[in-house]
């Protein structure tokens, strides 16, 4: 079972159109990261959200935290080929043992069409 | 170049035959992770190391061993491979912001390392 559930897993759409992608959890993170990786290479970082309700802004990308610290979403406005890619959500769990544990969403692998 | 390398990029073994993924970091970071990733499965955390002879398991660290000797380096260990490991591994390090900054600062990334196992 997925701790942080991804979705959609795939999205293709048109030059313009926004989207959102959205990463949710029955568990309670310390903190979120968003991360978007390119084929052959590693992810790199775009966000990290720690505060329940906090909404950071990245030019054309807005990232939020749920109220409960438990989901996150990323929302794309009029997408470019460029943002093409595979964005993966990653939640640190809150306290206990958990310290250094990352946990990370399947992913989702976001085509964008001229 | 601020960097993290992994070694060998692609490789193609036969299983039981034990093999070692090398993972070096130039940043001087206290934390260092490895995972792998299977497709529709995301990333998922084998061990990671808060510091020199520090480490722990992750989600998934059955068949894999590390160790953390010195600071810059975390290879993974694999004693007897089976064809269940044959994934994309990726190490990833970060500074440790300590118990209150844990987890909050960007991993980087090595660029992959493709394993096979036959």
């Amino acid at each position: 079972t997925q701790l942080l559930e991804q979705s959609p897993q795939f999205l293709s759409i048109q030059e313009g159109e926004n989207l959102t992608v959205y990463c949710n959890s029955s568990s309670v993170f310390s903190s979120l990261q968003w991360y978007r990786q390119e084929p052959g290479e590693g992810p790199v970082l775009l966000v990290t959200v720690v505060t329940g309700g906090e909404v950071k802004k990245l030019k054309r990308l807005t990232f939020q935290f749920g109220d409960a610290r438990k989901d996150s979403s990323l929302h794309i406005t009029a997408a470019q080929p460029g943002d093409t890619g595979l964005y993966l959500c990653a939640g640190a769990r809150a306290g206990g043992t958990s310290y250094g544990k990352l946990t990370f969403g399947q992913g989702t692998i976001l085509t964008v069409h001229p | 170049e601020a960097q993290v390398t992994q070694n060998p990029r692609y490789l193609i073994t036969v299983t039981g035959k034990k093999l070692t993924v090398t993972c070096s970091q130039n940043m001087n970071h206290e934390y260092m992770s490895w995972y792998r990733q299977d497709p529709g499965l995301g990333l998922r955390q084998i061990y990671y190391s808060m510091n020199v002879e520090v480490t722990d398991k992750g989600d998934v660290p059955e068949g894999y061993k590390v160790s953390r000797k010195e600071k810059r380096n975390f290879p993974l260990i694999l004693e007897s491979p089976s064809p269940n490991q044959t994934s994309l591994y990726f190490c990833a390090s970060r500074s440790w912001g300590g118990r209150t900054g844990a987890n909050t600062g960007e991993l980087f990334f090595g660029e992959g390392s493709r394993l096979t196992v036959l």
